[in-house]
């Protein structure tokens, strides 16, 4: 079946520009996280989706940053006046869960680079 | 505060040989998930494998096997008679075992190279 899918794979933007950035979960797929990975690195949470509501926005860097899930499917991730230091590849994962199976399924990702 | 390391930053080996992938990890929880995933140059994350912390069986799968050892905080990876097509970044995670938000904690990654 289709996987979790990510538009756009990448996004070239100048700094202070807003971007938006869009998860699509694997159907049926209650949970959705983001996660940020940075060159060299392993992927660093930022922000839990149970539903429409975000259960856990912990982990988001700043203001500048926020996510939503309206109708508990599609996910956009929005980052205003970007930095130069928020380039690197966004990653979207939605998370199955059925008895003692409990696994996130990561989508390909969208590289951003702000110039 | 929870925390994996993998120690190994890149790792190149000749195609046949077998490799080991070390993944050390902290936790102040008694229960808790411990994952692999591989990232190949395509960038897209694929899991491989999920073990509970009160399961420390280790586990063959094919050419892969994992050796969790709760004594030592590890969970190593081993690929037996690599491939090329091996090659990837291969990553280690934790997330905490209790329901609702279970973010995973990702070590940096270990870059293996399987040469021809």
């Amino acid at each position: 079946g289709a996987g979790v899918s990510q538009t756009p794979s990448n996004k070239v933007t100048e700094k202070g520009k807003y971007v938006e950035l869009r998860c699509d979960p694997i159907s049926g797929h209650t949970a959705l996280y983001w996660y940020r990975q940075s060159l060299g690195q392993g992927p660093e949470f930022l922000i839990y989706f149970q539903g429409t509501g975000a259960a856990d926005d912990s982990g988001l860097p700043n203001d500048r940053f926020f996510a939503v899930r309206p109708e508990g499917s599609v996910s956009t991730l929005k980052i205003q006046r970007t930095e130069r230091g928020d380039s690197a590849v966004y990653l979207c994962a939605s998370r199955w869960t059925s008895g003692s199976v409990d696994t996130q399924y990561f989508g390909p990702g969208t590289r951003l680079t702000v110039l | 505060a929870q925390k994996v390391t993998q120690a190994q930053t890149e790792i190149s080996v000749v195609e046949k040989e077998d490799v080991t992938l070390d993944c050390v990890y902290e936790t102040r929880d008694t229960t808790y998930y411990l994952f692999w995933y591989k990232q190949p140059p395509s960038g897209e994350l694929v899991f491989l494998i999920r073990r509970n912390s009160f399961d420390e069986q280790n586990e063959i799968s094919g050419r892969y096997s994992w050796n969790f050892q709760k004594s030592t905080s590890s969970f190593n990876f081993t690929i037996t008679a690599s491939q090329v097509v091996d090659s990837a970044v291969y990553f280690c995670a934790l997330s905490e075992a209790r329901s609702g938000n279970t973010p995973l904690v990702f070590g940096k990654g270990t870059r293996l190279s399987v040469i021809a």
